[in-house]
């Protein structure tokens, strides 16, 4: 199957610096990709949706300038999180696809904010 | 608030017992996806199902997608160790453009020796 590749899987960082995660598609070109949120045994929450040479579409509730979206290429898109507090502390996952059926997820970024 | 509900939330299941969890949905579904995420893991596709009571199978896993198209289930049996991890459906809205799935809670397993 399709590979998604995340990047890092971990990280820690003080409170008020931002910290980018990388979502890679390795052996598919992805002109969208889907990030989410996940808190400890709680489903996914799909934070936005990432498109390739045009801005995201966020859901509601989602703040645009805490969670910025960058989607430059078609194999390669980043979630930033802006001056972040304890609060924005989650696993966060990134999803794609090459078909219209089935979706292929990241390793995950468990982020850290002390 | 959530749009697919999905219950139980966690299921204790001894080894070779059957289980079953299941999906609905306050909306109709154009379909719902099964995935499994094991500890510590991230979410992997299991199936879709796409048409009005279809039903799948995989092995020991029976999935089913109601008549209405806003519930799912999917059955368990025989329960292996292998099988511990959360099961999770998701569900795309009609009105939604594809990938923009709706997950449950998700069902937690643990397998009993």
């Amino acid at each position: 199957g399709a590979v998604v590749s995340q990047h890092p899987s971990r990280v820690i960082c003080k409170s008020g610096t931002s910290v980018k995660i990388e979502c890679r598609s390795l052996d598919f070109q992805a002109t969208t990709m889907f990030w989410y949120r996940q808190f400890p045994k709680q489903s996914l929450m799909l934070m936005a949706t990432s498109n390739e040479g045009s801005k995201a579409t966020y859901e509601q509730g989602v703040e645009k300038d805490k969670f910025l979206i960058n989607h430059a290429s078609l194999t390669l898109s980043t979630l930033t999180v802006t001056s972040a507090h304890p609060e924005d502390s989650s696993f966060y996952i990134c999803s794609a696809s090459p078909l219209v059926e089935k979706l292929f997820f990241g390793s995950g970024t468990q982020l850290s904010v002390l | 608030g959530q749009q697919v509900m999905q219950i139980p939330q966690y299921q204790h299941v001894q080894e070779g017992e059957d289980f079953t969890t299941y999906c609905n949905s306050s909306t109709t579904l154009s379909n719902i996806q099964w995935y499994k995420q094991r500890p510590g893991g991230h979410p992997v596709f299991l199936i879709q199902l796409v048409k009005s009571g279809e039903v799948k199978k995989q092995k020991r896993l029976t999935f089913q997608f109601g008549e209405a198209k806003k519930n799912s289930s999917l059955h368990i049996t025989a329960t292996q160790t292998t099988d511990v991890g959360t099961y999770f459906c998701a569900g795309l809205r009609e009105t939604d453009s594809w990938g923009k799935l709706q997950f449950g809670a998700g069902t937690q397993v643990v397998v009993t020796p």
